[in-house]
Parts: structure tokens; C-alpha cells; sequence
């Protein structure tokens, strides 16, 4: 496509429930990024896919978030358990190659704002 | 740990002042560099990049950035501030002293450009 697609782009749920997040990558970007923005902070590093290579996972905040990206296209976020700290929008990004490791910029899709109450 | 770090939070300039976005960065290896926008509403834009070829990078929207080693900084300069100038801007770095691939951002600055 286009641009980065991220569905949904707003989404309010209960606490303890589960919710899966998506992101559509920029097609032939072969590395995905998922961040954090909580409000009136910085983006928080939270997954990296590269090819088939292992995920970078380092940035998981918890055993509550995982991650999955089938061959190089669309990745789904899931957070089980939901807590209202995980209030914040979810910002997806593709680039070519490994990204910024080889100084490609990042291109980021729109967001999903996640509302837990 | 690679770092970067913003200096301010929110700056305010006058419509036609110097916009200056203060940006260090912590890695003994010159990593590489990003300036990104995020307007109101909308997702985060790339302005510039440094990937170690010239010290003085320009970025769209006149915008500019100088990568000084000595200072570990790259600070975001514009000569005249327009309305349209005003969001969020963040520096982000990857590779240095761990290589990592993933950018790490900073804290973001909020610029106000007042008429």
C-alpha cells in the first residue's frame, strides 16, 4: 500500500480484557517497529521484526504484551489482561531494511489509540 | 545505554523568529540521527537524517540540523519561524556504541509559534 496501515485507530475496552491491534506495512518494507506514546511523552520502543530473523523483543513492557508479524507483511499487537497503564496510542512503522540501524528513516502509520476504563 | 536527550520540553518563538530544538545524544561511536515532526492529529513525519556524509543536514519545511561530534549534538534549526511550524518534534538515534537497529526518541519538544 501507500502508507502504513494501522486498524483500529481508536479503540476503547474494560479492563481485563484482551485486545489485538494491527498494523499494515509499507509492501516490500522488510522491517517493523512497534512503539508506545503515552500521552504528553516520547515514543516507547516496544518490538522490532527484521525479515525471518527473531524478533527484538527488549521493549515488551510485560509478559502481558506479545507480538507476531507474518513473513514481511501485516503484524497484529496483542495485549491480554489489559490495565488502564496501558493507555496510550500504538504507533507502527516499517522501512526498508533494518531501518535506522542503516540509517533509513522510519515511515509510521497513524496510530491506534487504545482507551482501557 | 544509548540515549538522547531534549532540552525543553516546550519552546515558544515569535512567527519569523530562529527556531533552535536542542538535541544531545550519549554514544562514544556517532550514531545515526533523525529529526521527526508529529503535527496535531496526525502521525510522525520524517524531517531530516544524519547518516555520517555531511555534518549539515537539510530537512523539508526549511528546516536543518548540524551534527557536531564534539558536543555529541544535532541540534533542529529553522531562520524564520512559521505558524504552520507548530507541533511536536522529536530526535531520534540508532546504531553508536550498540549498534541497535530499533530508533530510540526522546522526550519530544513542543513548539509554539506565537503571531
Amino acid at each position: 500500500g501507500a502508507g502504513v496501515s494501522q486498524s483500529p485507530s481508536n479503540k476503547v475496552t474494560e479492563k481485563g480484557k484482551d485486545v489485538e491491534l494491527r498494523c499494515d506495512p509499507i509492501s516490500g518494507h522488510t522491517a517493523l517497529y512497534w512503539y508506545r506514546q503515552r500521552l504528553g511523552q516520547g515514543l516507547e520502543f516496544l518490538i522490532y521484526f527484521q525479515g525471518n530473523s527473531a524478533p527484538d523483543k527488549s521493549g515488551l513492557p510485560s509478559d502481558r504484551f506479545s507480538a507476531e508479524r507474518t513473513g514481511e507483511s501485516v503484524s497484529t499487537l496483542t495485549i491480554q489482561r489489559t490495565q488502564q497503564e496501558d493507555s496510550a496510542v500504538y504507533l507502527c512503522a516499517s522501512s526498508l531494511r533494518s531501518g535506522g540501524g542503516d540509517g533509513y528513516g522510519y515511515t509510521f502509520g497513524s496510530g491506534t489509540r487504545l482507551t482501557v476504563v | 545505554a544509548q540515549s538522547v536527550t531534549q532540552l525543553g520540553s516546550h519552546v515558544s518563538v515569535s512567527e519569523g523568529a530562529l527556531v533552535l530544538l536542542r538535541c544531545n545524544y550519549s554514544s562514544s561511536v556517532p550514531p545515526y540521527l533523525f529529526w521527526y515532526v508529529q503535527y496535531p492529529n496526525q502521525g510522525l513525519q520524517l524531517l531530516l537524517k544524519y547518516t555520517s556524509a555531511a555534518t549539515l543536514v537539510k530537512g523539508i519545511n526549511g528546516f536543518e540540523a548540524e551534527f557536531k561530534k564534539s558536543e555529541t549534538s544535532f541540534h533542529l534549526t529553522k531562520p524564520s519561524a512559521h505558524m504552520s511550524d507548530a507541533a511536536e518534534y522529536f530526535c531520534a538515534v540508532s546504531g553508536g556504541d550498540t549498534g541497535r537497529r530499533a530508533l530510540t526518541f526522546g522526550s519530544g519538544t513542543r513548539l509554539q509559534v506565537q503571531p
